[in-house]
């Protein structure tokens, strides 16, 4: 079993439009979380962290359920350049675990 | 441009061939790591170095993989007898780290990877 597993999509979705989406993680000692975009031939970049009161930033809002080792997603608004992929990423000490990413295309 | 920096950006070479690539992190980094992605798949795990010391690798890293940070700089991974399996994207990561060696340290920054095609 994987240690991070994500629903692939792709999400395809208008602008304007909000999508959400999220993975789960096989691990319980997994100690940190991340969300990382990644463009199309590109490196991965740090999105955000996630925390389990839940966090935001801007239009992007995270969430962690470390009871059902859940985190997810949201982007409300969808703009043209978030058309990317999500990595979900947890975190064993200096260890980062990828989810194989979730794709989200907004188009016009 | 004083973020992470890789070569060779691609690479192609024929099957049993030995390839080598360069790392070389964001400067007062004292920690840097090796990810290998195939298409359609997240980073994997390779290896792990605190300064110049070497403190973990995965199992998928085989004998025909060996990485090295001389210096506690810039790293190198070299892959002998290429196979056409060892096509991918091979990412150098870097981030700042306490002594502990365990520790998960601060954001781990990426280069812009080094892609391999094996014919």
């Amino acid at each position: 079993r994987k240690e991070v597993e994500q629903d692939p999509g792709p999400f395809n979705v208008p602008e304007g439009a909000t999508v959400a989406f999220n993975c789960t993680y096989s691990n319980s000692a997994s100690q940190s979380f991340f969300w990382y975009r990644q463009d199309c031939r590109k490196e991965p970049k740090l999105l955000m962290s996630v925390y389990s009161s839940g966090n935001e930033d801007g239009r992007f809002t995270a969430q962690l359920n470390r009871a059902s080792q859940y985190i997810s997603l949201l982007i409300r608004d969808s703009k043209l350049s978030d058309s990317a992929t999500y990595l979900c990423v947890v975190r064993i000490g200096y260890k980062l675990s990828f989810g194989a990413g979730t794709t989200v295309t907004v188009r016009a | 441009d004083t973020g992470v920096s890789q070569n060779p950006r691609h690479k192609i070479t024929k099957r049993g061939q030995n390839v080598t690539f360069r790392c070389d992190p964001i400067s007062e980094h004292n920690r840097l790591y090796w990810y290998r992605q195939t298409l359609g798949q997240g980073p994997e795990f390779l290896t792990y170095f605190q300064n110049e010391a070497q403190l973990e690798k995965s199992r998928l890293l085989s004998d025909r993989f060996s990485a090295e940070r001389p210096k506690g700089s810039f790293s190198t991974l070299e892959i002998q007898r290429t196979e056409q399996g060892d096509s991918a994207m091979y990412l150098c990561a870097s981030s700042l780290g306490g002594q502990a060696v365990l520790s998960s340290g601060d954001e781990q920054f990426f280069g812009p990877g080094t892609r391999l095609t094996v014919l």
